[in-house]
């Protein structure tokens, strides 16, 4: 079964300050994508980045980026600039054989002004 | 583009009632995912409607159902509640089925069972 690891269940970060977030995870397949999720206290659950496994180039999307290791499988998500907004649960979730996502426990990110 | 719709956003119902929440896809999104998320066990799937036909389905009792109808639109049904069975229902959309596609959440629906 595939399974996903957020180790670090909080992290705290100084506004303007970067983070890394990270993510391991256990799959049989070959070819998949993998997601960063955000969910603010507002429950809406919200796309941060996404990663195609086969490209070896890390994604980025504005102040966040991805540092994707395939063969360790190890999938950690960068926030650089830390702004308050960024306060949330993150959410690692490779995508599943057959279509599903699969979520990690989050980490709880708090941002200090 | 409107986004995903979920409907009720909050349920009470108490143990041994049924329940039926609904989802609305983006308009042109014909898959359709289903997501169970508490504090103890996270986020968990439970079932991916495409083109009326359920294609995947998780770990879940038989109490939970689903059914995706012509226009995109799913329902999901809960009988027989159970108290564990409170959780925030999340659904998602996606162009088209399967582990590549953005999946677009929807607010969610809150359902307590008493």
């Amino acid at each position: 079964a595939q399974t996903v690891t957020q180790s670090q269940p909080e992290m705290s970060v100084q506004e303007a300050e970067t983070v890394t977030l990270s993510c391991t995870y256990d799959t049989s397949e070959s070819d998949y994508y993998l997601f960063w999720y955000k969910q603010p206290p507002s429950r809406q659950m919200i796309l941060v980045i996404r990663q195609e496994a086969y490209k070896q180039q890390n994604a980025t999307e504005n102040r966040f980026s991805v540092n994707f290791q395939k063969a360790a499988k190890s999938f950690s998500l960068k926030i650089s600039d830390s702004q308050l907004g960024d306060a949330a649960m993150y959410f690692c979730a490779p995508g599943g054989s057959q279509g599903n996502l699969i979520f990690g426990k989050g980490t709880k990110l708090s941002v200090k002004p | 583009k409107a986004g995903v719709t979920q409907t009720p956003r909050y349920l009470i119902k108490t143990r041994g009632q049924q329940v039926t929440l609904s989802c609305s896809p983006i308009s042109g999104h014909r898959s359709v995912s289903w997501y169970q998320q508490t504090p103890g066990q996270g986020l968990q799937f439970l079932f991916e409607y495409f083109s009326e036909t359920q294609r995947n389905k998780g770990n879940f009792p038989g109490r939970f159902s689903g059914r995706q109808f012509s226009n995109s639109r799913s329902e999901m049904n809960v009988s027989t509640l159970e108290l564990g069975d409170s959780a925030l229902y999340l659904c998602a959309s996606s162009l088209v089925a399967g582990p590549y596609n953005e999946q677009f959440f929807g607010p969610g629906t809150r359902l307590t069972v008493l």
